[in-house]
């Protein structure tokens, strides 16, 4: 299986902050990369598709960037409502596999 | 708008099966493939395996030989069934709609609420 990996685990920034989120593949997964966004107690929510895809409905500070086995996600202008965990997970092999999650917490 | 529901006991013996059942709304099922992904308490999201509208799947290799999941177009609802559970088999459990924008690449894009589901005697 392919492992995803996320950095940093937990994070603490202040409102209006700029905030990025790491995920890196085991091996190549091309575009292949989603971002999930679970609030406490709630199901996730797909934020980012396909690495850079903002899907419909999602607030424009959110986006993601690159390709191959590094990612990046970034939150523009942090928000009180932002307080959640976020996910990747790769959809290039079977079985698709998430990250262990990153804690975004408010300073 | 579409919506996923999870149905089914939120406390099932060890050696026994767990039986899941979503129901969706505002959307045909025949449509979309769907998809069950479990979350065992404070850890990260593990996908259980894939139906499509014809009845054809796709189950993760760690649970393959206990999972079976099956579709129901006449009822819009697709099911899991889990057996022989164990107490590693406790979580909730999540029902989904998954997409792609190339075949098998999917994301999931429609979620149910969750159930838990705890494996004890």
């Amino acid at each position: 299986d392919i492992q995803m990996t996320q950095s940093p685990s937990s994070l603490s920034a202040s409102v209006g902050d700029r905030v990025t989120i790491t995920c890196q593949a085991s091996q190549d997964i091309s575009k292949y990369l989603n971002w999930y966004q679970q609030k406490a107690g709630k199901a996730p929510k797909l934020l980012i598709y396909d690495a850079s895809n903002l899907e419909t409905g999602v607030p424009s500070r959110f986006s993601g960037s690159g390709s191959g086995t590094d990612f990046t996600f970034t939150i523009s202008s942090l928000q009180p409502e932002d307080i959640a965990t976020y996910y990747c997970q790769q959809c290039d092999v079977l079985p698709t596999t998430f990250g262990q999650g990153t804690k975004l917490e408010i300073k | 708008q579409v919506q996923l529901q999870e149905s089914g006991p939120g406390l099932v013996k060890p050696s026994e099966t767990l039986s899941l059942t979503c129901t969706v709304s505002g959307v045909a099922i025949s449509s979309y493939y769907w998809t069950w992904i479990r979350q065992p308490p404070g850890k990260r999201l593990e996908w259980i395996g894939y139906v499509s509208s014809s009845g054809g799947t796709n189950y993760n290799p760690s649970l393959n030989s206990r999972v079976t999941i099956s579709i129901d177009t006449s009822k819009n609802q697709f099911s899991l069934k889990l057996s022989s559970v164990t107490a590693a088999d406790s979580a909730v459990y999540y029902c989904a709609r998954a997409r792609a924008t190339r075949p098998y690449h999917y994301f999931f894009d429609k979620w149910g609420q969750g159930s838990l589901v705890t494996v004890s005697s």
